[in-house]
């Protein structure tokens, strides 16, 4: 199974400072179509997880612009900029190039 | 809009069975792959089992594999999941998921206890 590992486990964020989270890979994402199948969600307190970036540079629709997701065929990292009190909740990269589909264990974003 | 509403959860005991279900609307069910993804209280995700759009192809997570089942009627818009010998770690809250896990139903909680 491809494992995926999150860094930092957790993060203070001032409001309107930036936040990045690193996820890797152990194996590469990048598929024969040029496409690398990693994934970011955000799991808000209570609610269920929303997509935010998939094919690890590509945001979903209705999320900010504020998102931004890049990496190379293991190494992802998503930057949230100008992070602001609704951003609170855990993020979870995954990657879905094969099965069993696999995520991290989640980096929990807290505001100071 | 999108909707997924997840039902069918609840208390049972070890070594019992469940179906929960998954009624899909908003757009065009049976042209999509499905997923379960579960959650089990304060961890992470963790795939459960993923069906294509016309049942075709199915596969399990090992940690269900011979007990649960996953299918589906495009008829009626439903995805279900039939659980058999129930154990306590398959407590969670269950998630039906599109095949590329964009939309999210609400969950439905699992408890397997005595």
């Amino acid at each position: 199974d491809i494992v995926m590992t999150q860094a930092p486990l957790s993060v203070s964020v001032t409001p309107g400072e930036s936040a990045s989270i690193s996820c890797r890979s152990s194996k590469s994402l990048l598929h024969s179509n040029g496409i690398t199948y990693v994934y970011w969600y955000l799991q808000k307190p209570g609610k269920s997880p929303q997509l935010l970036i998939y094919r690890m540079s590509n945001l979903a629709s209705g999320v900010p612009d504020r998102f931004s997701g890049s990496g190379s065929e293991t190494d992802f990292t998503l930057k949230i900029s100008r992070v602001e009190a609704e951003d609170v909740g855990i993020y979870y990269c995954g990657q879905l190039l094969e099965n069993p589909l696999t995520f991290g264990s989640g980096t929990k974003l807290e505001i100071k | 809009e999108v909707q997924l509403v997840e039902s069918g959860g609840g208390l049972v005991q070890p070594g019992r069975s469940l179906k929960l279900s998954c009624v899909a609307s908003g757009f065009t069910f049976s042209n999509y792959g499905m997923n379960w993804i579960r959650q089990a209280p304060g961890k992470g995700l963790e795939w459960v089992a993923y069906i294509s759009s016309g049942s075709s192809y199915i596969y399990y997570a090992e940690t269900v594999k011979g007990r649960f089942t996953i299918s589906r009627d495009n008829a009626k818009n439903t995805l279900y999941l039939q659980m058999t010998s129930l154990r306590s770690e398959d407590t969670a809250l269950y998630y039906c998921a599109s095949d590329v896990a964009d939309y999210w139903g609400q969950g439905v909680m699992v408890t397997v206890s005595s």
